[in-house]
């Protein structure tokens, strides 16, 4: 069965940063691209980054180019988000996914709040 | 970037009744589309990709069809626990975008 298990979610102030972690088990996680998307509170979806199988490729949606970091450790089976200079905006439940085209396959979620 | 705009905002089927929800793209995407049905407190699941794929383990009364920047997505026979938020989601070009999402209610 496929999981994918984030951490690292929490209260920060504007400004500061934080980093989302992603376990995934159950499939062979060097074999897929990952995903961050977002959801602000009784919002939509918002696609934030991309990461290739390889960690060869990573795109970002605007706003966050030059402040988020995606990144994998494919021997750990593990996704990461560094999120620096965090703003109000980015206020949101973040999800952990894989990514083909389509987000196949999604975590349960982990908020990130970014208040003073 | 590609704007996904998805009709309507909401609305309430009877139980058995056929629903469709129709997602239009700013441009072309030449099928690269996918339905996501949400459930309140819990993660979005794929339902449809490329345009009319029907994902492993979902009930065979959803469908999508669509080309160009013309999508939908049928539910032939509305159930219980098919309320929820329906997404579509354009995954031709970076950055994907999704539509606003349907609530869809029981009536």
């Amino acid at each position: 069965e496929v999981q994918l298990v984030e951490s690292g979610g929490g209260l920060v102030q504007p400004g500061r940063s934080m980093k989302l972690s992603c376990a995934a088990s159950g499939f062979t996680f060097s074999n897929y691209g990952m995903a961050w998307v977002r959801q602000a509170p009784k919002k939509g979806l918002e696609w934030v980054a991309y990461i290739s199988y390889d960690g060869g490729s990573t795109y970002y949606r605007d706003p966050v180019k030059g402040r988020f970091t995606i990144s994998r450790d494919n021997a750990k089976s593990t996704l990461y988000l560094q999120m620096d200079s965090l703003r109000s905006e980015d206020t949101a439940t973040y999800y952990c996914t894989t990514e083909a085209g389509s987000f196949d396959y999604w975590g349960q979620g982990v908020m990130v709040t970014v208040s003073s | 970037d590609i704007q996904m705009t998805q009709s309507p905002a909401s609305l309430s089927a009877s139980l058995g009744e056929t629903v469709t929800i129709q997602c239009q793209a700013s441009e072309d995407i030449y099928s690269g589309l996918a339905w996501y049905q949400q459930k309140p407190g819990k993660s979005p699941q794929l339902l449809i990709y490329g345009a009319s794929s029907l994902q492993d383990g979902v009930p065979s009364r959803f469908s999508g069809s669509g080309s160009g920047t013309q999508y939908s997505l049928k539910i032939s026979s509305m159930q219980t626990e098919d309320e929820g938020v329906y997404f579509c989601q354009q995954g031709l070009k970076y950055p994907f975008t999704f539509g606003s999402g349907t609530k869809l209610e029981i009536k």
